[in-house]
């Protein structure tokens, strides 16, 4: 299967830790998104990559998160001094552009637990 | 700000019964428009797509969505549920040259056997 990959799959770490996820794209495919879900929501865009470009942010990203993609190929997103509100699901998906017919393609996700 | 509503928040139905699941976006222009699922315990799947052309576009597994752009809609539909079926759905919306996608809150079908 060589479809998104996320790592890892969980993970629970106490207020004011950093946590950094990570994510494999599709090969071939320029285009690399984060999202954020929590429960009883749909997923909430955060940031965006061309190749290595991060090309928009939203405003639910805070000072506290990072996101790189140093080479267009995987990426990074980092959370520092973690809040209990920051627990949710991150996910990161994947499309190649071209046209004007972009899809995106979706990992697993990362759960975060803050205690 | 744009937004996707998605009218039920958890639907009931017996095995064989028709689905309707409502979606409406928010945007006025070009807008890209998908449906996802996800399955207990499983990611995010695509369920189908409308970019342009026909807006009645079919998916896997026997969905299908129709796209009303004097409503703003793209609800989704299928004739005939299997407990399979039974899973949240998303409807998501791409404005424009925007590439992120807003989601509506997402709808669980529950199909009982």
């Amino acid at each position: 299967d060589t479809g998104v990959s996320q790592d890892p799959r969980h993970k629970i770490t106490k207020r004011g830790q950093n946590v950094t996820f990570r994510c494999d794209p599709i090969s071939e495919h320029n285009r690399l998104y984060w999202y954020r879900q929590t429960l009883g929501q749909g997923p909430e865009f955060l940031t965006y990559f061309q190749n290595e470009a991060q090309l928009e942010k939203s405003r639910l990203l805070s000072d506290r998160f990072s996101a790189e993609r140093p080479k267009g190929s995987f990426s990074t997103l980092e959370i520092q001094r973690t809040e209990q509100g920051d627990s949710a699901m991150y996910l990161c998906a994947s499309s190649r552009t071209g046209n004007s017919q972009e899809t995106q393609y979706f990992g697993p996700g990362t759960r975060l637990l803050v205690l | 700000a744009q937004s996707v509503s998605q009218h039920n928040h958890h639907v009931i139905l017996s095995e064989a019964a028709s689905l309707e699941l409502g979606c409406n976006y928010s945007y006025g222009g070009t807008v890209n428009l998908f449906w996802y699922v996800q399955y207990p315990g499983q990611h995010l799947q695509l369920l189908l797509k409308y970019f342009s052309g026909d807006p009645l576009v079919k998916g896997i597994k026997g969905f299908e969505a129709e796209f009303i752009k004097s409503k703003f809609s793209f609800n989704l539909r299928k004739p005939s549920v299997q407990w399979s079926d039974t899973a949240e759905y998303f409807c998501a919306s791409a404005p424009g040259s925007q590439g992120n996608l807003i989601f509506g809150k997402g709808t669980k079908l529950s199909v009982k056997p």
